[in-house]
């Protein structure tokens, strides 16, 4: 299985402010996804991180509220912009190889906003 | 759209005791079925997986799933239930379009599985 790191594992920021969120993986991987667990909730799905394209955002979750990049095939950023306290949350990436039937996930960011 | 429901917020089973935990999906079309274990502090961890075939699958740790496309059922079993399988449990479904690792999951809100000394 692929060894997935993220950046920074927590974070407290105010309101209003931006964090970037980094995906690191130990080898190439064809798709990259993008979790929110809130607290106490299951994982909610916020979009697929395509290299070489834009992002793909599931209903509910928008591009300028959690911008991504994807520039190459072992890394990703999320963005969570404007921070509420409704952010708060844990954000993980998992990656997926197409025909491998799997998928696996970093440890996560765990965010807080006060 | 497809949907994961685990009925049970938390299982409590005795150690030794055969557990299971419950899992129903709703997609249209071939599932490709999932189990994730998370234990407190760390990330997400692959358990198992059903994507075609024989319906009982076996993953980590002892655990295996029983698919059951007639009652859209992916219940997780273990034979005899260890203190250290105490975790969060989470079931999920892709449509595998693409292959089930090119999809986004679906989860459903997962259970607490306590096992009791």
């Amino acid at each position: 299985s692929a060894v997935i790191s993220q950046k920074p594992s927590r974070d407290i920021c105010q309101r209003g402010t931006s964090l970037t969120i980094q995906c690191q993986v130990d080898s190439q991987v064809t798709m990259m996804f993008w979790y929110r667990q809130q607290p106490g909730q299951s994982l909610t799905l916020i979009a697929t991180a395509n290299q070489g394209s834009e992002a793909t955002y599931e209903s509910g979750f928008v591009i300028d509220k959690f911008p991504i990049s994807r520039p190459n095939l072992t890394f990703s950023t999320l963005t969570v912009s404007n921070m509420s306290p409704e952010d708060s949350s844990i954000y993980l990436c998992s990656v997926g190889t197409s025909g491998r039937n799997e998928q696996f996930f970093g440890p996560g960011t765990r965010l807080t906003v006060l | 759209a497809q949907s994961v429901a685990q009925p049970e917020d938390q299982v409590n089973v005795a150690e030794g005791n055969p557990l299971t935990v419950k899992c129903t999906y709703s997609v249209s079309g071939n599932p490709y079925l999932f189990w994730y274990v998370q234990y407190p502090n760390r990330g997400l961890q692959f358990l198992l997986k059903y994507i075609t075939g024989d319906n009982l699958v076996k993953g980590s740790y002892g655990f295996e799933a029983e698919f059951n496309k007639s009652q859209t059922s992916f219940h997780l079993k273990k034979p005899s239930a260890l203190v250290s399988d105490s975790a969060l449990y989470f079931c999920a479904v892709s449509l595998g379009a693409s292959g089930g690792g090119a999809d986004g999951l679906t989860f459903g809100k997962g259970t607490h599985l306590i096992i009791q000394p």
